[in-house]
């Protein structure tokens, strides 16, 4: 069975442009996190999709969007890159609908070095 | 405010020793606890949990305890082996959105030959 894809794994932009990530989740999981991890923050949660609806959020500026499609794939989008953004950013998914440990699988992540 | 605290940003242990790693919680709405295990590189694996209505769980080598009165959990490896090095990071899920993780700030363990 295949991991959580993401892509791209590395990329640069210049402040105040935007970006688009994606991340394809493993067969049959309806469930896509985003996670920001930072040197000293951990990771912090951005957003979960479900089956196409946002259903939770974390604390994060308006700048950091996201959506699922109907296939489960999930993209996240910055825009107005700040320096501040430069991270890496996780995807991860879960194949359970109702309440469950919160057990996710990620990807590898896609690593944005803002400039 | 950092719900979720890991305040020891390494630990390094001989193989064969055991490893205990701590984490501490503000919120007593927290469901389960976690840890994920990370290289570098690589995304987080999941290794274990526990639910906040138990006060141990095992699994192999691994094995995690919860003190719900001190708010405060543990993660014991025994024996470590070198191949246990990496980045651990305790998470604590949220009653009601259990895929909205809280994480600490991970400690790094080294565990040497």
């Amino acid at each position: 069975k295949a991991g959580v894809t993401q892509t791209p794994r590395y990329l640069i932009k210049t402040r105040g442009q935007q970006v688009t990530l994606s991340c394809s989740p493993i067969s049959g999981h309806r469930s896509v996190s985003w996670y920001q991890q930072t040197p000293g923050q951990g990771l912090q949660f951005l957003f979960e999709y479900f089956s196409e609806t946002q259903r939770n959020k974390g604390n994060f500026p308006g700048r950091f969007s996201g959506r699922q499609f109907s296939n489960s794939r999930s993209e996240m989008n910055v825009s107005t890159l700040e320096l501040g953004d430069s991270a890496l950013y996780l995807c991860a998914s879960s194949g359970l609908t109702g309440p469950n440990t919160g057990e996710l699988f990620f990807g590898e992540g896609s690593r944005l070095t803002v400039l | 405010d950092q719900q979720v605290k890991q305040n020891s940003p390494s630990l390094s242990v001989q193989e064969g020793r055991i490893s205990i790693l701590n984490c501490d919680y503000t919120n007593s709405m927290f469901d389960y606890f976690l840890w994920y295990k990370k290289y570098p590189a690589e995304g987080p694996t999941f290794l274990i949990s526990i639910s906040s209505i138990k006060d141990k769980n095992e699994d192999g080598r691994f094995t995690v305890f919860l003190n719900k009165s001190a708010k405060h959990l543990s993660l014991h490896i025994v024996p470590s082996q070198p191949g246990d090095s990496a980045v651990y990071f305790c998470a604590a899920s949220v009653r009601g959105a259990t895929n909205k993780l809280i994480f600490g700030t991970g400690t790094l363990l080294a565990v040497q030959p």
